[in-house]
């Protein structure tokens, strides 16, 4: 069966850092995209990042660019999240997911098929 | 702010029939296939409906996609209380910011 479990999540404060982790199981983690997405207290989804499957494709909300970074071990199947100069904003339960991409009939595909419990992220003073 | 525009919310009455439109434009829905997912409350996200009108195994045919252009709609027949739930249309959006984007979100409500 396909598990996805996040963790690392708590309160911090602002300026802080965070690193998430999604631990998964059931499938063979290094032929699958995977993402993050959150979701602040009553809000809807945002997508934060995605990264493919060998990790050498990268892409980022231009809300978090440049103070969050995805990465992965596939040797672990284990998915990350380096969550820097934290803001009030990013208070959210974090998501990961596995994720299916591809080109079809000429138009982009993308889905996030498989979803773990999230973990909750506290930016506070 | 989502580019993806639904409703807040429709409602309808046991075994009635709803529907949920997902507006957005030539870089996103125009573009590429749409997904939506299903968020119970209290739960995770799941996928419901993937490549516009696809079902993943297990997701039973009274749930239904569509797309025309610029826009999405998913379809829900023979309403359940167990459907209540926020729903989320979402795609790619290849712009300048070469995005994933998730729809505001409709709430169903079974009367």
């Amino acid at each position: 069966q396909v598990h996805l479990v996040e963790s690392g999540g708590g309160l911090v404060k602002p300026g802080g850092s965070l690193r998430l982790s999604c631990a998964v199981s059931g499938f063979t983690f290094s032929d699958y995209y995977m993402s993050w997405i959150r979701q602040a207290p009553g809000k809807g989804l945002e997508w934060v990042s995605y990264i493919s499957s060998g990790g050498s494709s990268i892409y980022s909300a231009d809300s978090v660019k440049g103070r969050f970074t995805i990465f992965r071990d596939n040797a672990k199947n284990s998915l990350y999240l380096q969550m820097n100069s934290l803001r009030a904003e990013d208070t959210a339960v974090y998501y990961c997911a596995r994720t299916v991409q591809g080109i079809l009939l000429g138009y982009y595909y993308y889905y996030m098929d498989v979803w773990g419990k999230g973990t909750t992220v506290t930016v506070s003073s | 702010q989502s580019v993806l525009t639904q409703p807040p919310s429709v409602s309808a009455a046991p075994g009635q029939k709803v529907t949920i439109s997902c507006s957005g434009s030539s870089s996103n829905i125009g573009n590429d296939y749409v997904s939506w997912y299903q968020q119970l409350p209290g739960t995770a996200p799941k996928l419901l409906i993937y490549d516009n009108n696809k079902r993943p195994s297990g997701i039973p045919d009274r749930f239904s996609g569509s797309k025309s252009g610029t826009s999405a709609t998913l379809g829900i027949t023979g309403l359940q209380t167990g459907d209540e739930a926020d729903y989320y249309c979402g795609t790619w959006d290849s712009s300048l910011s070469a995005v994933y984007v998730f729809g505001t979100g409709t709430k169903v409500t079974v009367l």
